[in-house]
C-alpha cells in the first residue's frame, strides 16, 4: 500500500480481555517495528520483524505481549488480559531493510482505551 | 544519563519566529539523526534526514549535527501556525534500532 496501514483505529476494551492489533507495512518493506506511545510520553520500542522472524523483541513489556508477522507482510499485535496500564497509542512503522540508518515510515497508530 | 535527551517544552512562539530545537545524546556510535513532526493524533512524520556532522536545508527547516558535542538542532524559519506539532528526534547507528527523545511540542500563536 502507498503508507502504513493499521487498524482498528481506536478500541475502547475492558479490562481482562484479549485485543489484537493489525499492521499492513509498506508494499516492499522488509523491516516493520511496533511502538508504544503513553500520554506524554516518548515512543517505547516494543519489536522489530526482519522477514517474518523477530530479532529483537527485547521492548516487550510482559508475556501478556506477542506478535507475529506472516507472509513478510501483515503483522498482528496482541494483548493479552489487558490492564488500564496498557492503554497507549500503538505505532506500527516499516523500512526497506532493517536497522542502520534506514528510515522509518509510521502509521496513524491504534489508540486503545482499557477501562 | 539518557542516551537521548530531548526538552519536553511546551514551546510557544509567534508566527514568524524562528524556533530552535534541540537534542542531546550519549552514544558516540550514533551516525544517523532524524527528525519527525507529529501532529495530534497522528503518527509520527520524516522531516529531515542527516547522515553525520553538518547541516541539511530544506525549505524552511535546517538540521544541524555537531557530533562532537553530541548535540543536533531543528530550525524552523518563518513559523507558521501549522508547524504547531511535537517534534521528535530520532538518531542510531550502522546496528540496533533508532532512539527517540520525548518529543518537544511547539505552538505557533497567530
Amino acid at each position: 500500500g502507498a503508507g502504513v496501514s493499521q487498524s482498528p483505529s481506536n478500541k475502547v476494551t475492558e479490562k481482562g480481555k484479549d485485543v489484537e492489533l493489525r499492521c499492513d507495512p509498506i508494499s516492499g518493506h522488509t523491516a516493520l517495528y511496533w511502538y508504544r506511545q503513553s500520554l506524554g510520553q516518548g515512543l517505547e520500542f516494543l519489536i522489530y520483524f526482519q522477514g517474518n522472524s523477530a530479532p529483537d523483541k527485547s521492548g516487550l513489556p510482559s508475556d501478556r505481549f506477542s506478535a507475529e508477522r506472516t507472509g513478510g507482510s501483515v503483522s498482528t499485535l496482541t494483548i493479552q488480559r489487558t490492564q488500564q496500564e496498557d492503554s497507549a497509542v500503538y505505532l506500527c512503522a516499516s523500512s526497506l531493510v532493517g536497522q542502520g540508518g534506514n528510515t522509518i515510515y509510521f502509521g496513524e497508530g491504534s489508540w486503545l482505551t482499557v477501562v | 544519563q539518557k542516551e537521548v535527551e530531548q526538552d519536553p517544552g511546551p514551546l510557544s512562539v509567534p508566527e514568524g519566529a524562528i524556533v530552535s530545537l534541540n537534542c542531546t545524546y550519549s552514544n558516540s556510535a550514533f551516525q544517523y539523526f532524524m527528525w519527525y513532526r507529529q501532529y495530534s493524533r497522528k503518527g509520527p512524520e520524516l522531516l529531515m534526514y542527516t547522515y553525520s556532522s553538518g547541516n541539511k536545508e530544506d525549505g524552511r527547516f535546517t538540521a544541524q549535527v555537531d557530533k562532537s558535542s553530541k548535540y543536533i538542532s531543528l530550525f524552523i524559519r518563518d513559523s507558521q501556525p501549522s508547524d504547531s506539532a511535537t517534534y521528535l528526534c530520532a538518531m542510531g547507528g550502522s546496528q540496533g534500532n533508532l532512539i527517540f527523545g520525548k518529543g518537544t511540542k511547539l505552538s505557533v500563536k497567530p
